[in-house]
């Protein structure tokens, strides 16, 4: 069983709906949880960032956090077709060695459709 | 500023040759990392430096693996006798810090024939 699951789609919804992405982890230890938005051919681009439990919101953009559930989300509110890319949800830990490493989940390919 | 460069960005090798993969990364960024993406799948840790000191390595999948950045700055990974399993984008990343946003660079496509 993989450290992060992600739910890979693919996800297809029209222009101005609002869009659920989640993962679930396993590893208690994760601390820091990001969202990264990855075009096609391109390298992956942080989108947000939360520490611990809790909600983060930024313009179009929710994240959430449930540590006791061991669950993630992403909400995107009025989607636009420009969102269409792939959402990889990435995780790390607090301290240790392992500090710098990101585990990231499979991804899920969004397509917004006008 | 210029962003995490990586070279080549496409490689094409035959089973058992070794192969060097290059990132330079953003000026002033003190870590650097490597990932491995498949097709389809997000990308898995292989190894980070902060300056020219290997931190974990725990990702690399077997001593065929290596990488190193002598000078704290440019890095490269290198496979030998490359396998066909081998095959899969390479993606470079550096940060400010090691708990800083990791910027990720467009990555090398090793395909192994």
């Amino acid at each position: 069983q993989k450290e992060v699951e992600q739910d890979p789609g693919p996800l297809s919804v029209p222009e101005g709906a609002i869009v659920s992405l989640n993962c679930t982890y396993s590893n208690s230890a994760f601390q820091y949880f990001m969202w990264y938005r990855q075009y096609s051919r391109k390298g992956p681009e942080l989108l947000m960032y939360t520490y611990s439990s809790g909600n983060k919101e930024d313009g179009r953009f929710t994240a959430q956090v449930d540590k006791s559930s061991k669950y993630i989300s992403l909400f995107i509110r009025d989607s636009q077709p420009s969102d269409s890319a792939t959402y990889l949800c990435a995780m790390r830990v607090t301290g240790g060695t392992s500090y710098g490493k990101l585990t990231f989940g499979q991804g899920t390919i969004l397509t917004v459709h006008p | 500023g210029a962003g995490v460069s990586q070279s080549p960005r496409y490689k094409v090798t035959k089973r058992g040759q070794d192969v060097a993969l290059r990132c330079d990364p953003i000026s002033g960024h003190v870590s650097l990392y490597w990932y491995r993406q498949a097709l389809g799948q997000g990308p898995e840790f292989l190894t980070y430096f902060n300056y020219e000191a290997q931190q974990d390595k725990s990702g690399l999948p077997n001593d065929r693996f290596s990488a190193e950045r002598p000078e704290g700055s440019i890095s490269t990974l290198t496979i030998q006798r490359t396998e066909q399993r081998d095959s899969a984008m390479y993606r470079c990343a550096s940060s400010l810090g090691r708990g800083s946003e990791q910027y990720f660079g467009p990555g090398t496509r090793l395909t192994v024939t």
